[in-house]
């Protein structure tokens, strides 16, 4: 029962470097989020995909891309990194209902220090 | 702007006391709460929600009580044990936009033998 795995889980990047951190669920969900944690500010939405095949901005999205790749997979991507996205990026699943909120099922994380 | 606010970084108790953990939102269009567990490298995982339908939802030692009128909502964990020590977060959304959770900075409760 892996549930949602990411990788890598540690990261040091130089300034203007680029990276893709993976995301893989094995639970069927419809949706999938990307966020990010700073201290004093909570879990920030970067990207979210409600569904195969679509993708949205959340709160935070300059910098960064992503990729639904199919059901299973959800790829963030940071093409040329910055010290301020420094942070411990979450990724995070869930069914999908209209009008339904559903609790999200996260991975682990992966702390990404930009130097 | 943080539209999901717990202004208290920090919360220790005794263990076999009462923990109550606040939270206070701005949105008005929230209509769904989340309370969330979060322990040292790991990712947060899901305690209990409510829906704004109702005022009081209980899990075994965790209780969630919202008040829609002051937006605050608060989670109680009776009677609290060591093993309770983590990060709760909480989190807000609302169903018509339901891919869009928002999240508190979190509460760091430490339970003490």
């Amino acid at each position: 029962n892996a549930g949602v795995t990411q990788t890598p889980k540690f990261q040091v990047l130089k300034t203007g470097q680029s990276m893709t951190l993976q995301c893989a669920q094995d639970m069927n969900h419809n949706s999938m989020y990307w966020y990010r944690q700073d201290p004093g500010m909570g879990l920030r939405l970067i990207y979210y995909s409600a569904s195969e095949g679509t993708t949205d901005k959340g709160e935070v999205p300059n910098g960064y891309n992503v990729s639904r790749l199919n059901k299973r997979e959800f790829s963030l991507r940071l093409e040329s990194a910055a010290p301020s996205q420094t942070s411990v990026y979450f990724c995070a699943s869930s069914e999908f209902s209209p009008g339904v909120v559903y609790g999200y099922t996260f991975g682990s994380g992966t702390r990404l220090t930009v130097v | 702007d943080q539209q999901v606010k717990q202004n208290s970084p920090s919360l220790s108790v005794q263990e076999g006391r009462i923990s109550i953990l606040n939270c206070d939102y701005t949105n008005s269009m929230f209509d769904y709460f989340l309370w969330y567990k979060k322990y040292p490298a790991e990712g947060p995982t899901f305690l209990i929600s409510i829906s704004s339908i109702k005022d009081k939802n209980e899990d075994g030692r965790f209780t969630v009580f919202l008040n829609k009128s002051a937006k605050h909502l608060s989670l109680h964990i009776v009677p609290s044990q060591p093993g309770d020590s983590a990060v709760y977060f909480c989190a807000a959304s609302a169903r018509s936009n339901n891919n869009d959770m928002r999240f508190g900075a979190g509460t760091r409760l430490t339970v003490k033998p």
